[in-house]
């Protein structure tokens, strides 16, 4: 199994900057997956590294150092709409997904 | 449009009764998972299936039960042996390539009574 760590919860203001995040241990590492996940509602995917780097898309940014078995999702011109649960999770050879507990993302007006 | 569905949105049941919640999806994926989702704790796995007829423990299966007789449908039963049911639960789908995300359905939300 995977063990995954994110915190609990993050504060932000609206047109800030905010870096979330998540410390994985794993057996047989085959991807690294953030989601958004507004109360109620279902996970929505956000982005998607396997190799070492940066992957932008728009406003959010996702990093992976699979050696130091680290991840961070940085998102940019935070929104109100922003507000939600967001989810680090880790994929395994058999496709299986690990989710962490999830960090709450509160933006302040 | 292609998507997952999950119906009820929200059901209730008494204690020692068992419940099906049911799982549909039209995207021609090949997997399919169900898992559940408790206050301040992430998603846990319950059940996974890889091709029809196959279905595979997740890490939290005792007091679940599924089926996957056709590749669209993945019903999960909640039996009676199941002590603590009430939860949020999740369907979700995806194919077997390394480069696509998994797929989730709007949820079940359980409340035993």
């Amino acid at each position: 199994g995977q063990n995954i760590d994110q915190p609990t919860e993050m504060t932000a203001t609206e047109g800030a900057i905010v870096q979330i995040n998540c410390t994985y241990q794993t057996s047989g590492f085959n991807g690294l997956f953030w989601y958004q996940q507004h109360a109620g509602e279902a996970p929505t995917f956000l982005s998607y590294n396997v190799l070492d780097g940066l992957e932008e898309k728009g406003r959010f940014s996702s990093f992976l150092s699979r050696s130091k078995g680290y991840s961070y999702l940085l998102l940019k011109e935070l929104q109100m709409k922003d507000s939600a649960s967001y989810l680090c999770a880790v994929r395994d050879r058999d496709y299986k997904l690990s989710f962490g507990a999830g960090t709450t993302v509160t933006v302040r007006a | 449009d292609g998507g997952i569905t999950q119906s009820p949105k929200y059901l209730f049941r008494k204690e020692g009764q068992n419940v099906t919640l049911s799982c549909e999806q039209n995207l021609n994926h090949d997997a399919m998972y169900w898992y559940r989702q408790d206050p301040g704790q992430g998603l846990r796995l319950i059940y996974y299936s890889q091709i029809v007829n196959d279905f595979q423990k997740g890490d939290i299966a005792e007091g679940y039960s599924v089926s996957r007789e056709k590749k669209e449908s993945f019903p999960l039963t909640v039996t009676s042996a199941q002590k603590n049911p009430t939860a949020f639960y999740l369907c979700a789908s995806s194919t077997l390539q390394d480069y696509n995300e998994q797929f989730f359905g709007p949820g079940t939300r359980l409340t035993v009574l």
